[in-house]
């Protein structure tokens, strides 16, 4: 089946840290994909839904210069949490879709799990 | 806008017994698809069941099934014979026809009693 990897799984990071967190589909071009934050007990809040070759939408409400994405590639996307402060901490999972089609089913990354000190 | 509401924050069913996740959902569009998902405490997001609006036959996958009420609005979700790995975090999940990203309710947390 297909295969989102996102790394890292874990990262712990002073605060004013920037933090890189990948997402790579292994065995399809993703072109689409969205990145989502979930705090602890509560369900997923999307932030932003990237495609390759374009500027990432964002969420009402997410800061765009704080959450950087990247789509440069049908393979890979990255989010870059700038100046990272302690209220970034968070599971940040992203997902991605083989089509511009909303009937594909979206593949999950298996989640980065943030710590800002 | 797309809604969802799942109004079980926790459910709990005994081992090889069935048990129904209820969600409603909210939509302008006449062309969706609705899924449930499994969260187990690994957070891995597994898809459980996936539903196309325009199906009127209730999809299933093995243990689980749904129950797809349109006019209602309702994706109901049971698990039957119900094992102690179906213990997990569920989220029903809708998504329109376009481009675009899943809706997710709240979640149900499921557990299974040996």
């Amino acid at each position: 089946g297909a295969v989102v990897s996102q790394h890292p799984s874990w990262v712990i990071c002073k605060s004013g840290t920037s933090v890189k967190i990948e997402c790579r589909s292994l065995d399809f071009q993703a072109t689409t994909m969205f990145w989502y934050r979930q705090f602890p007990k509560q369900s997923l809040m999307l932030m932003a839904t990237s495609n390759e070759g374009s500027k990432a939408t964002y969420e009402q409400g997410v800061e765009k210069d704080k959450f950087l994405i990247n789509h440069a590639s049908l393979t890979l996307s990255t989010l870059t949490v700038t100046s990272a402060h302690p209220e970034d901490s968070s599971f940040y999972i992203c997902s991605a879709r083989g089509s511009r089609l909303s009937n594909q089913p979206q593949h999950f990354g298996d989640g980065t799990r943030l710590s800002i000190l | 806008a797309q809604t969802v509401t799942q109004s079980q924050p926790e459910m709990s069913v005994q081992e090889a017994e069935t048990v129904t996740l209820s969600c409603t959902y909210d939509t302008s569009e006449s062309d969706y698809y609705l899924f449930w998902y499994k969260q187990p405490p690994s957070r891995q997001m597994i898809l459980v069941i996936r539903q196309e609006a325009y199906k009127q036959q209730n999809a299933t996958e093995n243990r689980f099934s749904v129950n797809f009420q349109k006019a209602a609005k309702s994706f109901s979700l049971k698990i039957s014979d119900s094992q102690l790995g179906d213990a997990a975090m569920y989220f029903c999940a809708l998504t329109v026809t376009g481009n675009t990203p899943l809706v997710f309710g709240k979640g149900t947390r499921l557990s299974v009693i040996a």
